[in-house]
């Protein structure tokens, strides 16, 4: 079964400096990987996808995020952190053998505050 | 264009009563999904239905079942409250001709509270 771990509850960064939130991978075959930032009491909102093809991925947001096959790690990261950036942030995969294509499977998210 | 939108916002029950939940898809979209996310977790896959069928299921009891209607919106209800129930749940969407490759949207969410 895919899973997804994200080994940080919270990242701190002070804006103006890079960020970067880990993400790793458990998964047969070549994963479908996806990023998704959470707003207080809002829904999911997409950021960045992995499905194949180059292993530096840009997303929304000036969001990006490497892919590292033989790390299975999905970092996302972002080269100078906003204040508006703090937020919750899912890292998902998708096997894409799966037949129910909507499935994801989510991590426990991480919590990344940029301060002034 | 109107995205994901779900009813209602917030709504407090009783354990033991049942519950239904609702979500209209984003525009063009005709799969749809239900995630359940307890707080300070990741959200959790339910079930999801497309042509009115449920096509997969997590793991989650018989008492959380669910409805697709012809025009895509769906409906989740949820049976013999338990406070573990307590949580936001996300409805999302994606057209079904981009497979596996596409992103779904979620709509803002449900949160129930079961006292």
């Amino acid at each position: 079964a895919q899973s997804v771990a994200q080994p940080e509850d919270q990242v701190n960064v002070a804006e103006g400096n890079p960020l970067t939130v880990k993400c790793t991978y458990s998964v047969s075959g070549n994963p479908y990987l996806f990023w998704y930032v959470q707003y207080p009491n809002r829904g999911l909102q997409f950021l960045l996808k992995y499905i194949t093809g180059d292993n530096l991925v840009k997303g929304s947001y000036g969001f990006e995020a490497e892919f590292n096959k033989s790390q299975t790690s999905f970092h996302l990261k972002k080269p100078s952190a906003l204040v508006s950036d703090s937020a919750l942030y899912f890292c998902a995969v998708r096997d894409p053998r799966n037949t129910g294509f909507q499935k994801l499977v989510f991590g426990t998210g991480t919590r990344l505050l940029v301060s002034p | 264009d109107a995205g994901v939108t779900q009813s209602p916002t917030h709504l407090i029950k009783t354990r033991g009563q049942q519950v239904t939940l609702r979500c209209s898809p984003k525009s063009g979209h005709d799969t749809v999904s239900w995630y359940q996310q307890a707080l300070g977790q990741g959200p959790q896959f339910i079930f999801q239905y497309y042509e009115e069928e449920e096509r997969q299921r997590g793991n989650f009891p018989d008492r959380f079942s669910g409805h697709q209607f012809p025009n895509y919106s769906s409906e989740l209800n949820v049976n013999a409250l338990l406070l573990g129930d307590s949580a936001l749940y996300l409805c999302a969407s994606s057209p079904q001709d981009r497979g596996r490759t596409g992103e779904l949207f979620f709509g803002e969410g449900s949160r129930l509270t079961v006292l």
